[in-house]
C-alpha cells in the first residue's frame, strides 16, 4: 500500500516569498491533516479536513497561510508571504476517518517538506 | 496544551526492554491512550493505543495504571532502530480526532 506522498522534500525561500506543499493522501482515506513541525517540538495541527471541507482551521494563521483540498484527494497547503519564523517541517498526515468503536483511527504521515525561510 | 506529562529523554541499552512512562492525571472516561514514535527525518509512526486494559502487538506492549492516570510503553527488546521521539497522547479516540502532540520522550539505544 503506497503511503502519503508530499513534496517537495526541501525548500528554501527567502521571507516574504510565497511557496506551496502538496499532500497525497492514502487512498480511500477521507481525513487529511497538515501538521507544522518546529524544531525541538512535537507537531502542531494547522488545519483538518473532512474529504473536501475543513473541520477544523482554528491554528491556521490566515492572514499568511491557506489551504484547500479539491474533490477530497490531493491537498496543498500556501505561505504567502512567508517570515522568518515559519521555518519548519510541514507534514500531511491522512486517517480513514472513523474509529469503528474502537479507538483506532490511525494517522498515517508523510515524511514532511523542510522549509527554510532566510 | 498537551494533557501528558513525559521525560524529557531516556537512554536504553541495546537488546534491554525500554520502559518510557507517561502520565495522563486529566484523563477523561472516554479518552483513549495512545503512542506514536518519529524517528529522525521521518513522520510520526502510529505504535499501539488503548483504553483501560493492557494491550500488545507486534511493536510493543502498553500497560495502563488502574486508575488509568499514567501509563507505560514498553519495548522488549529495543534495537538501534528503536532509536526515536517517543509521544504520549491522549484523545477521544471517536470519529475524527486530534492528535495533540507535546514534546515526547527521546529515547536513545545505546550499543
Amino acid at each position: 500500500e503506497a503511503g502519503v506522498a508530499q513534496s517537495p522534500r526541501y525548500k528554501i525561500i527567502e521571507k516574504r516569498q510565497s511557496v506551496a506543499f502538496w499532500c497525497n493522501p492514502i487512498s480511500g482515506h477521507a481525513t487529511l491533516y497538515w501538521y507544522q513541525q518546529i524544531l525541538g517540538q512535537g507537531p502542531k495541527l494547522l488545519i483538518q479536513f473532512q474529504n473536501n471541507g475543513v473541520v477544523d482551521d482554528s491554528q491556521l494563521p490566515k492572514d499568511r497561510f491557506s489551504a484547500e483540498r479539491l474533490k477530497g484527494v490531493d491537498s496543498t497547503l500556501k505561505i504567502q508571504p512567508a517570515k522568518l519564523e515559519d521555518s519548519a517541517v510541514y507534514l500531511c498526515a491522512s486517517s480513514l476517518g472513523f474509529s469503528g468503536g474502537g479507538g483506532n483511527n490511525e494517522q498515517f504521515f508523510g515524511p514532511g517538506t523542510r522549509l527554510t525561510v532566510l | 496544551d498537551a494533557k501528558t506529562t513525559q521525560p524529557t529523554s531516556m537512554d536504553c541499552a541495546e537488546g534491554r526492554a525500554a520502559n518510557l512512562p507517561c502520565n495522563h492525571s486529566t484523563i477523561s472516561g472516554n479518552e483513549y491512550v495512545y503512542w506514536y514514535r518519529q524517528i529522525h527525518s521521518q513522520g510520526p509512526q502510529y505504535i499501539i493505543h488503548g483504553l483501560k486494559n493492557n494491550e500488545t502487538n507486534e511493536m510493543a506492549s502498553l500497560i495502563i495504571t488502574e486508575d488509568r492516570k499514567s501509563s507505560t510503553l514498553i519495548l522488549p527488546h529495543a534495537t538501534l532502530r528503536d532509536t526515536a521521539v517517543y509521544y504520549c497522547i491522549v484523545a477521544p479516540g471517536a470519529g475524527s480526532y486530534q492528535l495533540t502532540f507535546g514534546k515526547g520522550t527521546k529515547l536513545s539505544v545505546i550499543p
